[in-house]
């Protein structure tokens, strides 16, 4: 089966400077890339994904990067602010379809923004 | 209303007894799975039903049962909890159509 690895475990970064969370995957079949925000006490929330149509997306200050020649692909958080420390998963599955839908998750990050 | 609930939010299991975890998601999406997560480890994928066809994951086919009886319920059954079940369940749901999976808050599972 499919498997992510997610780097860094913990990232610690001054308020207003960028983070960026690096991933990868070992099936090449995998086209589908989520990223989940979990705070404590709450649900993980998707808050960007990418297909593997695309190599670059962005969602305000989120970037997310595809790369499928090296199976690698990363979230960087621009302009870091206090409310953005929270756990950070990544994930990555075959897409849609009954037996294809189901996500990978990568350990997660834990990220702290400083003031 | 893109909410997943799950019920209980905290759980308490002797050794040995069952267990029984709930969730439910008025998006009617077809699609419910069930993750664990353990402490410094990923969320692992147990099992997910597909309208009201259930897929267990191989190393895990044995340790749990799930039933659907509606679209918008699902439950997570542990028929004789170890100490090795105390974990965070996480409930999930999509819609065969998108890729997005939207998740509950979770259940902490204690078994003592």
């Amino acid at each position: 089966g499919e498997q992510v690895e997610q780097l860094p475990s913990i990232l610690r970064v001054q308020e207003g400077s960028s983070a960026s969370i690096n991933c990868s995957y070992e099936d090449s079949a995998s086209n589908y890339f989520p990223w989940y925000k979990q705070e404590p006490g709450e649900n993980p929330k998707l808050i960007i994904d990418i297909r593997s149509n695309m190599e670059r997306k962005q969602i305000q200050e989120l970037i997310v990067l595809l790369d499928k020649k090296a199976k690698r692909f990363s979230l960087h958080i621009t302009d870091t602010q206090p409310g953005d420390s929270a756990m950070y998963f990544c994930a990555a599955s075959e897409g849609t379809g009954a037996n294809t839908g189901k996500l990978t998750f990568g350990h997660g990050t834990i990220l702290r923004v400083h003031p | 209303d893109t909410t997943v609930k799950q019920n209980p939010r905290y759980k308490l299991a002797r050794v040995g007894k069952p267990v029984n975890l709930i969730c439910s998601q008025t998006m009617n999406h077809d699609t419910m799975y069930w993750y664990q997560k353990k402490p410094n480890q990923a969320p692992k994928l147990l099992l997910f039903y597909y309208d009201k066809i259930l897929n267990r994951e191989a190393d895990t086919f044995e340790k749990f049962q799930s039933s659907r009886p509606n679209n918008s319920f699902c439950s997570l059954y542990i028929g004789s909890a170890g100490l090795e079940y105390s974990a965070m369940y996480l409930c999930a749901s999509s819609d065969i159509n998108q890729d997005t999976q939207y998740f509950g808050p979770g259940t902490r599972l204690l078994v003592l």
